[in-house]
């Protein structure tokens, strides 16, 4: 156990849906990542938070959002699913801002969009 | 634009052998630092080794070791008497500095441990 809970571990919905992934960083970890990884694109970086803030963004698409709530959980929502959002979400958390030790990983939501 | 490079998309070798993966990164920082990671079949991310830039040692955990060669921007992992729980997914990544402040990752290369 990593101590980066995410969950669910597995979401299967449809095309259109909306959905919500949840991640809880290590205790102490003041920032969260979020990565998509697909098969064809790799890893991804998505966006960052630090301390509820957002820190950096990456390629996220305008139908993703997320946030992070003051008991520093994060919250990665995707909007209007479309087949190619499918891929492996990860959630990632390190002490600070910089990640001069890198990240710790949670173990991922595999979502599936049908 | 900062990248890393991984050229070797699979790679095998036998239990108990020594292997070596590469990785090329790109980067005008002066200061930053390398890092591998593991996936295995669980597709769990594993922080296996990391490397400072402005440390010229070459870090060593265990039977893995890195090959840094700052001026060639390469950071190649060794992995020593490899053994079946090798079998993974290893990525090459990177936190290049400036106002970045994510990690970049490599392609991977999937290595088979053979028995």
């Amino acid at each position: 156990d990593s101590g980066v809970t995410q969950t669910p571990k597995h979401l299967i919905t449809a095309t259109g849906q909306r959905v919500t992934l949840r991640c809880s960083p290590r205790s102490g970890d003041l920032s969260v990542y979020w990565y998509q990884q697909s098969l064809d694109q790799g890893l991804q970086f998505l966006i960052q938070y630090y301390n509820g803030e957002e820190r950096a963004k990456g390629n996220i698409l305008e139908r993703f959002s997320a946030q992070q709530f003051p008991d520093l959980h994060s919250e990665l929502n995707l909007s209007s699913l479309e087949l190619g959002d499918s891929a492996l979400y990860f959630c990632a958390s390190s002490v600070g801002e910089l990640i001069g030790y890198g990240y710790t990983f949670g173990s991922g939501t595999r979502l599936t969009v049908v | 634009a900062q990248t890393v490079t991984q050229s070797q998309p699979e790679m095998s070798v036998q239990e108990a052998e020594t292997v070596t993966l590469s990785c090329t990164y790109d980067t005008s920082e002066s200061n930053y630092y390398l890092f591998w990671y593991k996936q295995p079949p669980s597709r769990q991310m594993i922080l296996v080794i990391r490397q400072e830039a402005y440390k010229q040692q070459n870090a060593t955990e265990n039977r893995f070791s890195v090959n840094f060669q700052k001026a060639a921007k390469s950071f190649s992992l060794k992995i020593s008497d490899s053994q079946l729980g090798d079998t993974a997914m290893y990525f090459c990544a990177s936190f290049l500095g400036g106002a970045t402040n994510k990690l970049i990752f490599g392609t991977g290369t999937l290595l088979a441990v053979q028995p």
